[in-house]
């Protein structure tokens, strides 16, 4: 699996719009993008994946480029409750989940 | 629906005492996996499970590690004798399916976790 590069940390405003960037420069044809997050203390949880087009659901959107070489994952709003640490992971067919340092996102009031 | 269920939440033992930790997943969930997450790092997967078959256990110290998941459900993770080194987060996971058949491989529901200290 194609390996991904992500800020170590990052701050935001509440309410506004956090934009969490991910390189993954090596990624095939075949495999997937994915996000998690992990707030402190527990385990982590799915946010969402796409492999070309752009995918939006009730957690989040990710927006990747044209060329795949690199994604960002939004949170339209965010609030305290967001603060955690984001995992962006390549994942191929079959392949095991494999998560690097992350970035750490801390909402602020 | 209940999610991952994962006990006991907290251990401390002294180093060279055996441990267990118990791991009910997702009901319907073929793939079980353990990952151990040291302080400020991600998660590292130990061992993956297909049903009862452990597919996956190249990262699974064989020496003082073990895993089973009899029946196909519930799953078991021992450490015998424990080592300092051994103080982290287990965490277990499941999943529908590993990409057989067409199924996505990377929607994984995770538990809290078991916190082990050893002294």
């Amino acid at each position: 699996d194609a390996k991904t590069t992500q800020p170590p940390s990052m701050d935001c405003a509440e309410g506004r719009a956090a934009n969490l960037p991910c390189n993954h420069s090596t990624i095939s044809g075949n495999e997937y993008v994915y996000w998690y997050r992990q707030i402190h203390s527990q385990g982590p949880q799915y946010i969402i994946h796409g492999l070309k087009n752009n995918e939006t659901n009730e957690m989040a959107s990710l927006i990747i480029t044209e060329d795949r070489k690199s994604s960002t994952l939004i949170l339209p709003h965010a609030t305290l409750r967001d603060t955690a640490v984001y995992y962006c992971i390549v994942l191929g067919y079959g392949n095991k989940l494999v998560f690097g340092a992350g970035t750490i996102l801390r909402v602020k009031s | 629906e209940a999610g991952v269920v994962q006990s006991p939440r907290y251990k401390i033992i002294e180093k060279k005492q055996p441990v267990a930790f118990w791991c009910n997943p997702i009901s319907g969930h073929n793939t079980l996996y353990w990952y151990l997450q040291n302080l400020g790092q991600g998660p590292e997967l130990l061992i993956r499970y297909e049903n009862e078959e452990a597919v996956d256990d190249s990262q699974l110290p064989k020496d003082r590690f073990s895993a089973e998941r009899l029946k196909g459900v519930d799953s078991t993770l021992k450490i015998q004798p424990a080592e300092l080194g051994d103080s982290a987060v287990y965490l277990c996971a499941s999943s529908q399916g590993t990409g057989r058949g067409g199924m996505n491989t990377g929607e994984l529901f995770f538990g809290e976790g078991s916190r082990l200290t050893v002294l």
